[in-house]
């Protein structure tokens, strides 16, 4: 059971959008910064947002991150069937001392 | 060009020791915080421990389910961050990966990973 709760699947249509939820408590996502990363098939993970909803170096800006209060989202615009993939959001716990992920969002792009 | 290589995984027996080594190049690597991640077959990211850098303490954190029984490391004269696995248990089984933060706040940099199989 993951500290962070994510939805296990979402699917969209090839230049849909597309929403993922990250959701947490305050000791997690309520006080400290929530990262987004994209995994493909059979790779390691790769950085696509920091400190909430900045992009690094690279990332297209049709990815997007948001918070909320103890929730954060990542949006993809403009999908592509590249997109595939799994998606995790990540941030720090107070309370436990330790780095958190969410379960992981599997993404397809029908 | 920043580059993370693991090495040192492999078929162990269960309350066996390993011990993974993740070389470092491309980036001050004294100066940098380092982070073991895994991954079991077909489920998520797990954080697994880091290191600080030695002008930060050098202090290691843990998550609990490894605690007291793996220990991560640095030999920054090598560039090299280690993790001691021990009394290792079927669920211990994943790929291991290194990563690090050298230009943004987050995991920016991760290696290819290295599989850990722990089993009779």
């Amino acid at each position: 059971q993951s500290v962070l709760t994510q939805p296990p699947s979402v699917s969209a249509a090839p230049g849909q959008k597309v929403t993922i939820s990250c959701s947490g408590s305050s000791s997690n996502i309520g006080n400290n910064y929530v990262s987004w990363y994209q995994q493909l098939p059979g790779t390691a993970p790769k950085l696509l947002i920091y400190d909430n909803n900045k992009r690094p170096s690279g990332i297209p800006d049709r990815f997007s991150g948001s918070k909320s209060g103890t929730s954060a989202t990542l949006g993809i615009t403009g999908l592509q069937t590249g997109d595939e993939a799994d998606y995790y959001c990540g941030t720090w716990d107070s309370s436990l001392s330790a780095e958190v992920f969410g379960g992981g969002t599997k993404l397809t792009v029908l | 060009e920043v580059q993370l290589v693991e090495s040192g995984g492999g078929l162990v027996k269960p309350g066996g020791s390993l011990r993974l080594s993740c070389a470092a190049s491309g980036f001050t690597f004294s100066n940098a915080w380092m982070s073991w991640v895994r991954q079991a077959p077909g489920k998520g990211l797990e954080w697994v421990g880091r290191i600080k850098s030695k002008t930060d303490g050098g202090t290691t954190d843990y998550a609990a389910p490894v605690k007291g029984r793996f220990t991560i490391s640095r030999d920054d004269s090598k560039n090299t961050l280690y993790l001691q696995m021990n009394s290792l248990k079927t669920e211990d089984t994943a790929v291991y990966y290194c990563t690090t933060s050298v230009v943004t706040p987050a995991f920016d940099y991760w290696g290819q990973g290295t599989l850990v199989t722990v089993s009779s």
